[in-house]
């Protein structure tokens, strides 16, 4: 199985400030489609899951520009700016490659 | 826009089955793989299962394989869970989910294993 490894396991931030989030998998992600696909989730208080981020630097549908993905093969980073209220939570990362697919195991969100 | 609704979920002893459902509308459901992803209390998240669109293929983690099945009804819209030999570490918040990328998630439905 792919392990997802992501760091930190959790992050402070003040409003306004911008926080980086990595996420590093045991194997490469790339298909044999060529696509890569890593993704990104926020999971806020008492809510599903939702998508941010696919094949690792797609912005989701209504999702904002202050949320960028990058990386490449096995190490990807979800980059998050001037970091909102609505932003906290807990993040994901998670791979749809190889099944099982298989997520990071969240990296919590709080206000400084 | 798109919908996802679970139902189905509950306390079950252990051993025992449970049957849930996800009602798909706002796309063609018959256009897109589904998947089942789990959530143990206070935990990550755990893919389950995942049905290619047409229903001809599955796919399980090991934990589930042989116990569980997943099954669509793509006249009705409808994706299932066939849960069998229910064990206390299936005990989880179920959410159904969309596509490949797993992009649209559902609200979730608890399903408790306990005696």
């Amino acid at each position: 199985d792919v392990v997802m490894t992501q760091t930190p396991v959790s992050l402070s931030v003040s409003l306004g400030g911008q926080v980086s989030i990595s996420c590093r998998s045991s194997q490469s992600l790339v298909h044999n489609n060529g696509n890569t696909y890593l993704s990104w989730y926020l999971q806020k208080p008492g809510q599903s899951p939702q998508l941010l981020i696919y094949k690792v630097s797609n912005r989701f549908s209504g999702i904002s520009d202050r949320f960028s993905g990058s990386g490449s093969g096995t190490d990807f980073t979800l980059k998050i700016s001037r970091v909102e209220p609505d932003d906290l939570g807990v993040y994901y990362c998670g791979q749809g490659t190889q099944y099982p697919y298989t997520f990071g195991a969240g990296t919590k969100l709080e206000l400084k | 826009e798109v919908q996802l609704v679970e139902s189905g979920g509950g306390l079950v002893q252990p051993g025992r089955s449970l049957k849930l459902s996800c009602a798909a509308s706002g796309f063609t459901f018959s256009n897109y793989y589904m998947a089942w992803v789990r959530q143990a209390p206070t935990k990550g998240l755990e893919w389950v299962a995942s049905i290619t669109n047409s229903g001809g293929s599955t796919y399980y983690r090991d934990s589930v394989k042989g116990r569980f099945t997943i099954s669509r009804d793509n006249a009705k819209s409808t994706l299932y869970l066939q849960m069998d030999s229910l064990r206390s570490e299936d005990t989880a918040t179920y959410y159904c989910t969309r596509s490949h990328t797993i992009d649209y998630w559902g609200q979730g439905v608890m399903v408790t294993v306990s005696s």
